[in-house]
């Protein structure tokens, strides 16, 4: 199984410029998440989707955007990045969804994304 | 709202020697915790997890951690690490009822030779 994958790894954008984080999973998991980590921050939540069809914010939304295209599939789109979104970025999903909130995180490998 | 203290930043320690990465979190409901492990250019991954039950849990690569409810710990310990343990360790808090877990922000543990 490659579980949770992520495209691109690595990207440069300029200020300015839009782009699309792609996320997908093939284990069939109800929710979806949407995370950056900087240096001495840890893990901040940018969006969530616990469920097809839904999305919420998190902690740090302003900036970006989510679609939960299908099941399978959660995208990040910056509509306009700025140097503060230089970052990475990981996807993860969890079977957490209905009754069941104990579910752990799978993550994706991250992508690097740098704003200049 | 919950939060989750780690605290220290950085745990440096020699090979074969003990470790203890400390973990605090502050919640007025009943939670699940885990603690999860970060190496280099990847992803995070699953360590090991308290839902209920025994309040010592064991994970992978010989680590376990203790819950203590009246101290609101889930401290996370290897009696010897290795050079491969050379990571970063979150340290994260579910409350009952939500999707959201709050994660601490890590702890880098050095294993030098």
């Amino acid at each position: 199984n490659a579980g949770v994958t992520q495209t691109p790894k690595f990207q440069v954008l300029k200020t300015g410029q839009s782009m699309t984080l792609q996320c997908a999973q093939d284990m069939n998991h109800n929710s979806m998440y949407w995370y950056r980590q900087d240096p001495g921050m840890g893990l901040r939540l940018i969006y969530y989707s616990a469920s097809e069809g839904t999305t919420d914010k998190g902690e740090v939304p302003n900036g970006y955007n989510v679609s939960r295209l299908n099941k399978r599939e959660f995208s990040l789109r910056l509509e306009s990045a700025a140097p503060s979104q230089t970052s990475v970025y990981f996807c993860a999903s969890s079977e957490a969804g209905g009754s069941s909130y104990n579910s752990p995180l799978h993550f994706g490998n991250g992508t690097r994304l740098t704003v200049t | 709202a919950q939060s989750v203290t780690q605290l220290d930043s950085q745990v440096p320690v020699f090979e074969e020697a003990p470790v203890e990465l400390r973990c605090n979190y502050s919640s007025s409901v009943s939670v699940y915790l885990f603690w999860y492990v970060q190496y280099p250019n990847q992803g995070l991954q699953l360590l090991l997890k308290y839902l209920s039950g025994s309040t010592l849990v064991k994970g992978i690569n010989g680590f376990e951690a203790e819950f203590n409810k009246s101290q609101t710990s889930f401290h996370l310990r290897k009696p010897s690490v290795h050079i491969s343990d050379t990571a970063e360790y979150f340290c994260a808090v579910s409350p009952g009822g939500s999707y959201i877990p709050t994660f601490g922000r890590g702890t880098s543990l050095i294993v030098h030779p």
